[in-house]
């Protein structure tokens, strides 16, 4: 059972436009959504989050969309650059109660290709 | 700041062999989780821990085991290795409250043969 789902095994974006990674999920229980970035041989590192509250938070060149009805979200990164080249996941957290103690449900992941 | 340390990076072991993957953490996180990834899939959590003498398992505990004595390690055991356990293996840390994020170390390549 997937609760978080990244349906898009990978994107190709020329530099300089904008990349969209997407993320459903199912499970309302969810509170609190995570990007993280990936290059090979090292670990996972954070991106961006956003609460359940928000439907839209920006750093930067990446913003994070949450639509809780449609239970999507989406990563917007604008202008795109060959450095921002790896793979992305989201994740997702329940804190309902808290005793979820932090634990995150992955999705599989997208390999971005952003081309000079 | 070393962040998440893991040992070692890479490690072949023959099916029934046990091993220990290292984990340490010095940002003072109370919160740490073992989480290992296959070929196209995302992470999913083995086990974690609240805090040094607590841990739970997450949802692939089987086959393996964790301690927490301190804050700052959170060691893995496999025993009686199985070619399933071929995975690359991350450990995080984090705070544990509310809207944070999770920091993960560099991961351990495991090939069980």
């Amino acid at each position: 059972d997937q609760q978080v789902k990244q349906n898009s095994p990978s994107l190709s974006v020329q530099e300089g436009r904008i990349s969209i990674l997407n993320c459903d999920y199912t499970n309302s229980m969810f509170d609190y959504f995570l990007w993280y970035k990936k290059y090979p041989a090292e670990g996972p590192t954070f991106l961006i989050s956003i609460s359940s509250i928000k439907d839209k938070n920006e750093d930067g060149r990446f913003t994070v969309f949450l639509n809780k009805s449609a239970k999507h979200l989406s990563l917007h990164i604008v202008p795109s650059q060959p450095g921002d080249s790896a793979v992305y996941f989201c994740a997702a957290s329940a804190y309902a109660g808290g005793t979820s103690y932090g634990k995150l449900t992955f999705g599989q992941g997208t390999i971005l290709t952003v081309h000079p | 700041n070393a962040g998440v340390t893991q040992t070692p990076k890479f490690r072949i072991l023959k099916i029934g062999q046990s091993m220990t993957l290292q984990c340490t953490q010095d940002m003072n996180h109370n919160y740490m989780y073992w989480y290992r990834q296959d070929p196209g899939m995302g992470l999913k959590l083995i086990y974690y821990s609240v805090g040094a003498g607590i841990t739970d398992k997450g949802e692939v505990p089987n086959g393996y085991n964790v301690s927490r004595s301190t804050t700052e390690d959170f060691p893995l055991r496999l025993e009686l290795a199985a070619p399933s356990q071929t995975s690359v293996y991350f450990c995080a840390s984090s705070f544990g409250q509310m809207n944070t994020e999770a920091f993960f170390g560099q991961g351990t390549r495991l090939t069980v043969v």
